[in-house]
């Protein structure tokens, strides 16, 4: 049972657009910046958003983060094949880093 | 550019150890804090462990505290897992990750290495 609760899975055709929700508590999303990371098939992650809604550079656009209270989102606008992976929210609980259980998001 | 290499990884008994390591290159790994992430079969992310970038202070997960040990070596840019007592239970592959900024400045995981696996079964 992960500290963090992201939904299973969402899905939606191309060119459209996903939300994935992280909901915690004020000992961790409240009071810590989440980060969001990218895992493709076979992969290691891959760092989407820090800071809650910042992107490193090489990430585009189309990924988007926010934060309010205890939940965060993670946003991705145009949808494309490539974007199928899991994808997880970070944050951290009392100097202990906690992850969601991962999202797998789908292109229809 | 960054990278980060683990090795180490393999097949080991119940209640045998391991060590791992991982390789840091193109940046000041003096400077940076690093940390251990674990991934089951299937499964999603689990934190390990972190150690400050001078090794002054480390963290651990309560599923490995007193099993795990993190250290680092910045003589030789490398990071390291002491795990004993492996149950089966600790069957991921492991990843190395880099604090986001230096000197605890920035508290995401960026870059991570590609990871070892370790398998524990009799």
């Amino acid at each position: 049972q992960s500290v963090l609760t992201q939904p299973p899975s969402v899905s939606a055709a191309p060119g459209q657009k996903v939300t994935i929700s992280c909901s915690g508590s004020s000992s961790n999303i409240g009071n810590n910046y989440v980060s969001w990371y990218q895992q493709l098939p076979g992969t290691a992650p891959k760092l989407l958003i820090y800071e809650n809604n910042k992107r490193p550079s090489g990430i585009p656009d189309r990924f988007s983060g926010s934060k309010s209270g205890t939940s965060a989102t993670l946003g991705i606008t145009g949808l494309q094949t490539g974007d199928e992976a899991d994808y997880y929210c970070g944050t951290w609980d009392s100097s202990l880093s906690v992850f969601g259980g991962g999202t797998k998001v789908t292109v229809l | 550019q960054v990278q980060l290499v683990e090795s180490g990884g393999g097949v080991v008994q119940p209640g045998r150890s391991l060590r791992l390591s991982c390789a840091a290159s193109g940046f000041t790994f003096s400077s940076y804090g690093m940390h251990w992430v674990r991934q089951a079969p299937g499964k999603g992310l689990e934190w390990v462990a972190i150690i400050w970038y001078d090794g002054s202070h480390k963290y651990y997960a309560d599923s490995v505290k007193g099993r795990f040990s993190i250290s680092r070596d910045n003589s030789k840019n490398t990071l390291y897992l002491q795990m004993n007592s492996l149950r089966a239970e600790d069957t991921a592959v492991y990843y190395c990750a880099r604090d986001g900024g230096p000197w605890g400045s920035g508290d995401w995981f960026d870059p991570w290495g590609q990871g070892t696996l370790v398998t524990v079964s009799s």
